[in-house]
């Protein structure tokens, strides 16, 4: 298994681009969210998602949108980019059994630097 | 509304000192998840351990130590003759049952183990 992947690694944009963070696992996870992660604040959750047609908002959803097509993807979307969107962005997902414990595996971040 | 705080920001040890990083939560629900995970230099997010809420016994896993109590609400982690190696961030998260299990984090503790 490949785990939770993330596409791309690295992204500069200029302030008003679009752009799509990619998020796909293999592990037939239900559940899976999007956080970014900002110095001296934690992880912030933005979106998240329990299961495929299913999204809902996070503590700071503004400026992003998310689908859930299929079980195995998560895009997030920055529809007009602004300096304050530069962050570490991670996609997490977990399985809903009482074996998995609700226990979120992590992908390895996409950092975004919006100029 | 759920809540984490770590308040301790950075902590500095020196090798073979113990250490002890503070998580306090908040949370209305009975039914619940507390999480620990640990983001060395390199960038990932690893997990650490998981109690749910039910389970207030504490747990020892090599120089790993948690120690869960629902009367102070804390779940603090102690890490006992600290190596180098164990130079990261520290995060505290809880999922809990209302709200779909969606997991909120703390701001992290920062930890220096000094050679």
């Amino acid at each position: 298994n490949a785990g939770v992947t993330q596409t791309p690694k690295f992204q500069v944009l200029k302030t008003g681009q679009s752009m799509t963070l990619q998020c796909a696992q293999d592990m037939n996870h239900e559940y899976m969210s999007w956080y970014r992660q900002d110095p001296g604040m934690g992880l912030r959750l933005i979106h998240y998602s329990v299961g495929a047609g299913i999204t809902d908002q996070g503590e700071v959803p503004n400026g992003y949108n998310v689908s859930r097509s299929t079980t195995e993807d998560f895009p997030l979307r920055l529809l007009s980019a602004a300096p304050s969107q530069t962050s570490v962005y991670f996609c997490a997902s977990r399985g809903e059994d009482r074996l998995s414990s609700r226990t979120q595996y992590f992908g390895p971040g996409t950092r975004l630097l919006v100029l | 509304a759920q809540k984490v705080t770590q308040a301790q920001t950075e902590i500095s040890v020196v090798e073979k000192e113990d250490v002890t990083l503070d998580c306090v939560y908040e949370t209305r629900d009975t039914t619940y998840y507390l999480f620990w995970y640990k983001q060395p230099p390199s960038g990932e997010l690893v997990f650490l351990i998981r109690r749910n809420s039910f389970d207030e016994q504490n747990e020892i896993s090599g120089r790993y130590s948690w120690n869960f109590q629902k009367s102070t609400s804390s779940f603090n982690f102690t890490i006992t003759a600290s190596q180098v190696v164990d130079s990261a961030v520290y995060f505290c998260a809880l999922s809990e049952a209302n709200g779909g299990f969606k997991t909120i984090f703390g701001a992290g503790t920062r930890l220096f183990v000094k050679a």
